[in-house]
């Protein structure tokens, strides 16, 4: 069975340093893994998705994430941030055989201080 | 705007009742999924179809239920409702079954009394 967990709930950085959110998954076939953002009383809108063209993914509003087999990690960074990056971050696996269904981790919830 | 519709945005009912969530999924989507997200149990999937036909089911509770119609809406049918049904229901859709982004509409909060 496929799994995800995201470490640390809440997250908190100043405006201008760097966001690290880390996520850690579980597979048994190659995975498909998505990063997705969740804004207050808004759906989940997807930053950046990995699907094994290529082990660092660059997605949208400055984020990236690298894929890194040994580690089993996909962790998403951001090298400066911003007021607007306070929002929910999920990180979720997919296996293609399963017909795309999503399993999500817990969330991190990320706090921008001015 | 991801594409993807859903109504109500937000349901207050009584325990017992029973309800409906509407949702339309992007112009040439084949595949809805259904997640329940609460605050306990995280997101959670319920439930998928693709072009009208249930493709994989997840933690979908007996009194839960859902349909795609042939225009490819579809809706998920709670009864029975009970107070831990409170949740945030989303609905996703995405072109196929292989691993393409789904795009999320904005929810239903659904608030059982």
């Amino acid at each position: 069975a496929q799994s995800v967990t995201q470490l640390g709930s809440h997250v908190s950085v100043s405006e201008g340093a760097l966001v690290l959110l880390r996520c850690n998954y579980s597979s048994s076939v190659p995975p498909y893994l998505f990063w997705y953002v969740q804004y207050p009383n808004q759906g989940l809108q997807l930053l950046l998705k990995y699907t094994s063209a290529a082990t660092l993914v660059k997605g949208i509003n400055g984020f990236e994430a690298e894929f890194k087999k040994s580690e089993t990690s996909f962790h998403l960074t951001k090298p400066s941030a911003h007021m607007s990056d306070a929002a929910e971050y999920f990180c979720a696996v997919s296996d293609g055989n399963q017909g795309g269904k999503l399993i999500f981790g817990q969330g991190t919830e990320l706090s921008v201080k001015p | 705007d991801s594409g993807v519709t859903q109504t109500p945005k937000h349901l207050i009912t009584a325990t017992g009742q029973r309800v409906t969530l509407r949702c339309s999924p992007r112009s040439g989507d084949l595949s809805v999924y259904w997640y329940q997200q609460s605050l306990d149990q995280g997101l959670q999937f319920l439930i998928q179809y693709y072009n009208g036909e249930e493709r994989a089911k997840g933690n979908i509770l007996e009194r839960f239920s859902a349909q795609q119609f042939p225009d490819l809406h579809s809706e998920l049918n709670l009864s029975s409702l009970e107070l831990g049904d409170s949740a945030l229901y989303f609905c996703a859709s995405s072109a196929n079954t292989v691993n393409t982004e789904a795009f999320f509409g904005q929810g239903t909060r659904l608030t059982v009394v």
